[in-house]
Parts: C-alpha cells; sequence; structure tokens
C-alpha cells in the first residue's frame, strides 16, 4: 500500500514570496491534515478535512495560508507571502476515517525555509 | 482548548524502561495516542488508548486514566534505535470539531550504551 505523498521535500523562498504544498493521501482515507512543525516543537495542526468538507481551520493563519481538496483526494496548502516565521516542516497525514480510525499515517513533509 | 504536557527530554541507558508522562486538558475527549518521530522522519503510530487501562504493543506499552487526565507510554529493554522524540495527541471530540488531532510538545528519548 502507497503511503502519503508530499511534494516537494524542500523548498526555500525569501520572504513575501508564495509557495504551494502538494500532498496525496492513502487511497480510500477520507481524513486529511496539515501540520506545520517547528523545530524541536510538536506538530501544530493547521487544517483538518474530512472528505473534501473542512472539520478544524481555527489555527490555520488565514490572513496567508490557505488549504484546499478538491474531490476529497489531493491537497494543496499555500502560503502567500511568506514569513520568516513560517520556516517550519509542513507534515500532511491522512486517516481512513474521523469515526473509526485511531491512526493518522504520516508523509515525509516538506522542509520549507524563508530567508 | 487543548493543551498537553509532556517531559521535554529523558535519557537512559541500553536495557533500561523509560516512562513518558502525558497530562492533557481538553473540552472533549475521544482517546490519546503516541507517536514516535525519529530525526528528519516522519511522526510514525505507536499506541492508542480510548478507555483506561493498559494497552501493550511488544516493547512498548501505554497507559490512560481519563479521570486523572493522565497518559504514559512505557518504552521496555530500551535500543539505541528508540532515539527519537515521542509525542502524546489527544483526539478530541465535540460538535463543531470532531476528531481532531492535536499534538503535545514531544519527549526527546537519549539512549546511552
Amino acid at each position: 500500500e502507497a503511503g502519503v505523498a508530499q511534494s516537494p521535500r524542500y523548498k526555500i523562498i525569501e520572504k513575501r514570496q508564495s509557495v504551494a504544498f502538494w500532498c496525496n493521501p492513502i487511497s480510500g482515507h477520507a481524513t486529511l491534515y496539515w501540520y506545520q512543525q517547528i523545530l524541536g516543537q510538536g506538530p501544530k495542526l493547521l487544517i483538518q478535512f474530512q472528505n473534501n468538507g473542512v472539520v478544524d481551520d481555527s489555527q490555520l493563519p488565514k490572513d496567508r495560508f490557505s488549504a484546499e481538496r478538491l474531490k476529497g483526494v489531493d491537497s494543496t496548502l499555500k502560503i502567500q507571502p511568506a514569513k520568516l516565521e513560517d520556516s517550519a516542516v509542513y507534515l500532511c497525514a491522512s486517516s481512513l476515517d474521523i469515526q473509526v480510525s485511531t491512526e493518522a499515517f504520516f508523509g515525509q513533509g516538506t522542509r520549507l525555509t524563508v530567508v | 482548548g487543548q493543551s498537553l504536557e509532556q517531559p521535554s527530554e529523558v535519557t537512559a541507558v541500553e536495557g533500561a524502561i523509560v516512562q513518558i508522562n502525558c497530562t492533557y486538558q481538553t473540552s472533549g475527549f475521544y482517546g490519546l495516542s503516541w507517536y514516535q518521530q525519529h530525526d528528519g522522519g516522519a511522526p510514525t503510530f505507536l499506541s492508542y488508548n480510548g478507555l483506561d487501562g493498559l494497552e501493550e504493543t511488544g516493547r512498548f506499552s501505554s497507559f490512560l486514566s481519563r479521570s486523572d487526565s493522565y497518559g504514559y507510554l512505557l518504552l521496555q529493554e530500551l535500543q539505541m534505535k528508540d532515539s527519537a522524540s515521542y509525542f502524546c495527541a489527544v483526539r478530541d471530540r465535540r460538535a463543531d470539531s470532531w476528531g481532531k488531532l492535536q499534538f503535545g510538545a514531544g519527549t526527546q528519548v537519549v539512549v546511552t550504551p
């Protein structure tokens, strides 16, 4: 079974530029999560989807971050414009379904450096 | 909101036993999970407790006390490969955010020869 796929693995941009990350969850997984993990900290939930609907985006900085999950499968996370403090690893994870699954499967993440 | 507290670092020798405690506060609780993350790697699922008691999976065990809002991960017969960060994570259950999965800050476990 293929795991969660993310791209790119690494990205370096200048502040005020925009960037987009892509995630392909495990086939059949209804729940998709985007996390931000700053070095030395735990993953911080940015947004959680159930199929193509948003379950929670309370910690997503909506003035600069946006995410979508068209057709309930792939998802993209965008930052525009980027700030220095956005330097982090962005992790995508998926679960079979919120209501029945207790395990989230993570991708390898995208390491973003904002200079 | 939610908050999770766990120690920042634990050091132990090979073969020893380590217990990582996690206390949580959440307005709606569904279950407590544990994840392992090696440097540069992705978090991987270790265990889940939805009910009070002990869950055992090989050398790792996890415990939950819902009345105390407390859980722990027990690592037995420590091996060098167990050096990693360990995160507790709470899945909440509320009308407006069913199943939101929030992580603690993590505990760095350092295993020495």
